[in-house]
């Protein structure tokens, strides 16, 4: 069985400062890994993935995440917030390419202040 | 990024009524998965859906739920008698190259 956790239902952070939103992951086999980002009132956009190839991914954007396998993380950053990113961002993981189901998390609300 | 379009945008329904929700993914593709999103919680799997085929479903996708690829383009989703817990937004994602892209939603309402 696959799982994820998002430490931190709400985040918030100033216009300007670094965007660090965390995922941890349970997968039986390696994973393929994924962060979608939510604008009120709309479906999901794919930002970036992981499917074994670099443990640094960069996404649209601006954002980018690190596969770590011994801390079974996947977080999300972002060097410089802009109000833009105001939005949902959920972390999902599946236990293979196509045609596995997504299994996502809870979900991060970012909040961009000026 | 592979366009997919749902429709409707909006559905208000009265419970035991039954209500299709489409999915129409501009190319050709072969995996379809629906999901739902009830207000304020995680994104949830419903089913997948392959070569005309269930391939797994979820614990949620019991028997008032079915699949179907009617046409060859247009992915449906139908619930046979609603009911006031499956008031969510509804997700179809279609998947190209190991990633899975999603529709833009139907808000469904029941009531």
């Amino acid at each position: 069985a696959q799982s994820v956790t998002q430490l931190g239902s709400h985040v918030s952070v100033s216009e300007g400062a670094l965007v660090l939103l965390r995922c941890n992951y349970s997968s039986s086999v390696p994973p393929y890994l994924f962060w979608y980002v939510q604008y009120p009132n709309q479906g999901l956009q794919l930002l970036l993935k992981y499917t074994s190839a670099a443990t640094l991914v960069k996404g649209i954007n601006g954002f980018e995440a690190e596969f770590k396998k011994s801390e079974t993380s996947f977080h999300l950053t972002k060097p410089s917030a802009h109000m833009s990113d105001a939005a949902e961002y959920f972390c999902a993981v599946s236990e293979s390419g196509t045609a596995s189901k997504l299994t996502f998390g809870t979900g991060t609300r970012l909040q961009v202040t000026l | 990024e592979p366009e997919v379009t749902q429709t409707p945008s909006h559905q208000v329904t009265q419970m035991g009524q039954e209500v299709i929700l489409r999915c129409v993914p501009i190319s050709n593709h072969l995996y379809f998965y629906w999901y739902r999103q009830i207000l304020g919680q995680k994104v949830e799997f419903l089913v997948s859906f392959y070569n005309n085929e269930i391939s797994e479903k979820s614990e949620i996708f019991d028997d008032q739920f079915s699949v179907e690829r009617p046409d060859g383009s247009n992915f449906t989703l139908k619930i046979r008698s609603t009911k006031l817990e499956d008031s969510a937004m509804y997700f179809c994602a279609i998947a190209e190259g190991g990633t899975q892209y999603f529709g833009p939603g139907t808000r469904l309402l029941v009531l």
